[in-house]
Parts: structure tokens; sequence; C-alpha cells
């Protein structure tokens, strides 16, 4: 295990679809994030889990983002009914409670057309 | 709130040491981190210090923090090329998650 993976590392969709992202965090990290970055900005938080609770939620999280960590390892972030302003780089990242450091994944751009 | 704020461009002649200076508003957390991000990639852990240290001397990094006036900054000696990317200083905020702002752009010129 050797960092955060994110899949898929591009996703193209039509407006109104709906998407699905996936992080897989360093196996020992007990803390995941999710973080939304668009072009020329630094990345903003979207939300967070401890273990498979979801600690919390920006209010940049509409209804129609959903996040789940169901088992306290892997978590996935859905958009349902996509529009052109999700368009971004879609960030995870893990930590662990007492760890230095947040190590963070590829990230996953979505293109919204 | 939580607000982070950096100069957005930087410029330096490789070799010449580059400062990026930051300024927060809030971090209760115990470490405060700098991170780099090259064009399409992801964040990479570039160096951290710890909230009661006011400097750390990491390689061709150099951190400073003055806690009371909540002012991080970041030397890098000896900048080459390879350093060219945006800068991120990354305190956590009060509940655990990392704030950005927008990120210091060093453009590495021979």
């Amino acid at each position: 295990d050797t960092g955060v993976s994110q899949d898929p590392r591009h996703k193209i969709t039509k407006r109104g679809q709906n998407v699905t992202f996936r992080c897989d965090p360093i196996s020992e990290h007990n803390r995941l994030y999710w973080y939304r970055q668009t072009l020329g900005q630094g990345p903003e938080f979207l939300t967070y889990f401890q273990n498979e609770a979801q600690l919390e939620k920006s209010r940049l999280l509409s209804d129609r983002f959903s996040a789940e960590r169901p088992k306290g390892s892997f978590s996935t972030l859905e958009i349902q009914r996509t529009e052109q302003g999700d368009s971004a780089m879609y960030l995870c990242a893990s930590r662990t409670g007492t760890d230095n450091g947040y190590t963070f994944g590829s990230g996953t751009r979505l293109t919204v057309v | 709130g939580e607000d982070v704020e950096q100069s957005l461009f930087l410029s330096v002649r490789e070799g010449d040491s580059s400062v990026i200076n930051c300024t927060y508003t809030d971090s209760s957390s115990t470490y405060l981190y700098w991170y780099k991000q090259e064009p399409g990639a992801g964040l990479q852990l570039l160096t951290y210090i710890f909230s009661n240290m006011d400097m750390k001397q990491d390689q061709r990094l150099t951190v400073l923090l003055n806690k009371k006036d909540k002012h991080l900054s970041l030397r890098i000696a000896d900048t080459q090329t390879g350093d060219s990317a945006i800068y991120f200083c990354a305190p956590p905020g009060d509940t655990d998650k990392l704030i950005f702002g927008t990120g210091t752009r060093l453009q590495v010129f021979p």
C-alpha cells in the first residue's frame, strides 16, 4: 500500500448524469477527507469521515452530493444530476488520528459537458 | 471564519532563494503544513512545522512560524526549475480539516 488511490483519474459526463468516484485510503488511516478544486483555486473541503462515521459536511455539499464510507475503508462520492459547475478536480486525503500528515491522492478530474 | 491568504505569484531566477508567505486567521492544530502541487497532479506534502516551534529546516526548505501574527513562510534555497509549482500553506481549522487559500504559483526561470 503505497498511497491514496482514486478512481477514475478522469471522467467526462453529460449534464444531468450521475457519477461516482472512489477513494482507497492508506490502509491504517482511519480519517478520510474529500476536497474539490476548481481551476486557479485551492482545494475546498467537502466532507470527512472518521472510520465509517461522516463527521462533517461543508455547506458546499449540496443535496446532489453524497459520500459514504460503509466499512471504514474505501469511500465513494456520488454526484447526482451533474451540472457544468461541478466540473473540477475531486481530491481525497487520508490520515490517522495522531499522524502528522494528510496524504492526498492524485484526484479525479470531472468534466461535465 | 477560517481564511488563508498567500500572494498569487512569485517568479525567481534559478539558484536564487524563494520565499513564500502565508497568513491565516485561525488554527488550533498542533501542526501547520506546506503542500506542493504540480500541474494536473494531487497535493504533495512538502514539510510541516510543529506549532510551538519558530523555525524548522529540512534540507533546502526552511519554515518560519510567527504564531502571534499568524504568519507562516516557506523559504526554498537554491531554487531549481523542478520547484516550479503551486505552493499551499494549510493550517488545519478547528475541526481537523485542512484549510487552503488560492496558493502561490512559483515560476523559476533560467
